[in-house]
């Protein structure tokens, strides 16, 4: 199965910053989400990373808030904008390959100040 | 909607003991369910993954079932060990839902040595 490396794993941000986190796979995957874990939650879908075009983002979530960038088949970025402490949350990336399960990375786990 | 509900939210057993995690989802149009692990600050592992033409999966001490028609998943571990103790987590993809899962919230296993 792919081996999914996301980085950072971890960060405390200041309120109204940014921060890009990275998903990087180490071969190419048909589809790449976007996922958030609020504390005591389960997973909620975010958006799915279209590779060339713009991701397609569930209910809920916006293009300004959480953009997305996949320029290739290996590898996904996804922006918390102007944060707030209600997007403190663990933010993971999953990918699925050709007749591969689901396979999620180990999280970045956010914190907001 | 699809919805996903896991009971119970959190076991407490000693270790050896065999037991049993519920799963169940509204809509049983569903592609398939995985169910997997979660260990505190990582992401998640899968550990089984049933198609909806099938009615169980095992791997080692693990066997999950699915029922379709009634909308209901098992995850049975066998002789439970400390190592166990983690999150466990069912999600499935609806039909027509482009490998979009939908989670449950969880059951929280603590095995006791």
């Amino acid at each position: 199965s792919a081996v999914i490396s996301q980085k950072p794993s971890r960060d405390i941000c200041q309120r109204g910053t940014s921060l890009t986190i990275q998903c990087q796979v180490d071969s190419q995957v048909t589809m790449m989400f976007w996922y958030r874990q609020q504390p005591g939650q389960s997973l909620t879908l975010i958006a799915t990373a279209n590779q060339g075009s713009e991701a397609t983002y569930e209910s809920g979530f916006v293009i300004d808030k959480f953009p997305i960038s996949r320029p290739n088949l290996t590898f996904s970025t996804l922006t918390v904008s102007n944060m707030s402490p209600e997007d403190s949350s663990i933010y993971l990336c999953s990918v699925v390959g050709d007749n591969q399960p689901q396979h999620f990375g180990d999280g970045t786990r956010l914190s907001i100040l | 909607k699809q919805e996903v509900t896991q009971i119970p939210a959190a076991l407490s057993v000693p270790e050896g003991e065999n037991l049993v995690l519920n799963c169940s989802f509204t809509d049983s149009a569903i592609y398939n369910l995985q169910w997997f692990r979660q260990d505190p600050g990582k992401g998640l592992t899968s550990l089984l993954l049933i198609q909806s033409s099938q009615r169980e999966q095992t791997s080692g001490r693990l066997n999950a079932s699915l029922d379709k028609s009634s909308g209901r998943s098992t995850l049975y571990i066998a002789a439970s060990q400390p190592g166990d103790s983690a999150t466990y987590l069912c999600a499935v993809i609806t039909q027509g839902g482009s490998e979009k899962l939908v989670f449950g919230k969880g059951t929280k296993l603590t095995v006791n040595p």
